[in-house]
């Protein structure tokens, strides 16, 4: 079965500080598909990246950067010089690939605290 | 124009009554979701169906019943509401044709509090 750890309950820095979410995922596929969402304050969940299995080239878009790392199944996010409107909810996701509809399994999510 | 509409966004209810919250999208998907969040954040998948056809059905109470009029539209009708029930119902919709790694866009959410 699949599953998504995000060891990180919370996490508080400084505003202008680097800060990595830690994503580590279990799944027997070999085709697979990784995700992260971002949950603000507001509620709304908002999509910020998907990744496939056969492409494990770091990410970087702006201030965010993505290192997939398929030996240590992990999926980990950096946001550099962080700032006050990063703080929110980040959750990885997975999913299968079942031929379309599947749900997505999420990581209970790591809960991040920018303060100015 | 928003893509994935929930409605109501919030909803306060009596144990035991019926109620229904409605989800559209407007992005031509063929793929639609209801997912449940707990008090403690937890995103768990429910339903999903693909043009209509219940795809997944994960373990849900059978008072939870979801109803897909047409493909832009799912809504998820709760019998027999109980305190447990309360959460944060989110809608999700995706394009439906590349397997399992569709992106998933979802809903502002619904607030379902019951008393």
């Amino acid at each position: 079965a699949q599953k998504v750890t995000q060891a990180q309950t919370e996490i508080s820095v400084v505003e202008k500080e680097d800060v990595t979410l830690d994503c580590v995922y279990e799944t027997r596929d070999t085709t697979y598909y990784l995700f992260w969402y971002k949950q603000p304050p507001s509620g709304e969940l908002v999509f910020l990246i998907r990744r496939n299995s056969f492409d494990e080239q770091n990410e970087i878009s702006g201030r965010y950067s993505w290192n997939f790392q398929k030996s240590t199944s992990s999926f980990n996010f950096t946001i550099t010089a962080s700032q006050v409107v990063d703080s929110a909810v980040y959750f990885c996701a997975l999913s299968e690939d079942r031929g379309g509809a599947d749900g997505l399994t999420f990581g209970k999510g790591t809960h991040l605290i920018i303060q100015p | 124009d928003t893509a994935v509409s929930q409605t109501p966004k919030y909803l306060v209810t009596q144990m035991g009554n019926d109620k229904s919250i409605k989800c559209e999208q407007n992005l031509g998907h063929d793929t639609m979701y209801w997912y449940k969040q707990d008090s403690k954040k937890f995103l768990k998948i429910m339903f999903s169906y693909n043009n209509k056809e219940l795809i997944i059905n994960e373990t849900v109470p059978n008072r939870f019943s979801p109803k897909s009029p047409d493909k832009a539209h799912l809504n998820l009708h709760i019998n027999s509401l109980e305190l447990g029930d309360s959460a944060v119902y989110f809608c999700a919709s995706s394009q439906g044709t590349s397997g399992g790694g569709d992106i998933q866009y979802f809903g502002a959410g619904t607030r379902l509090s019951v008393l």
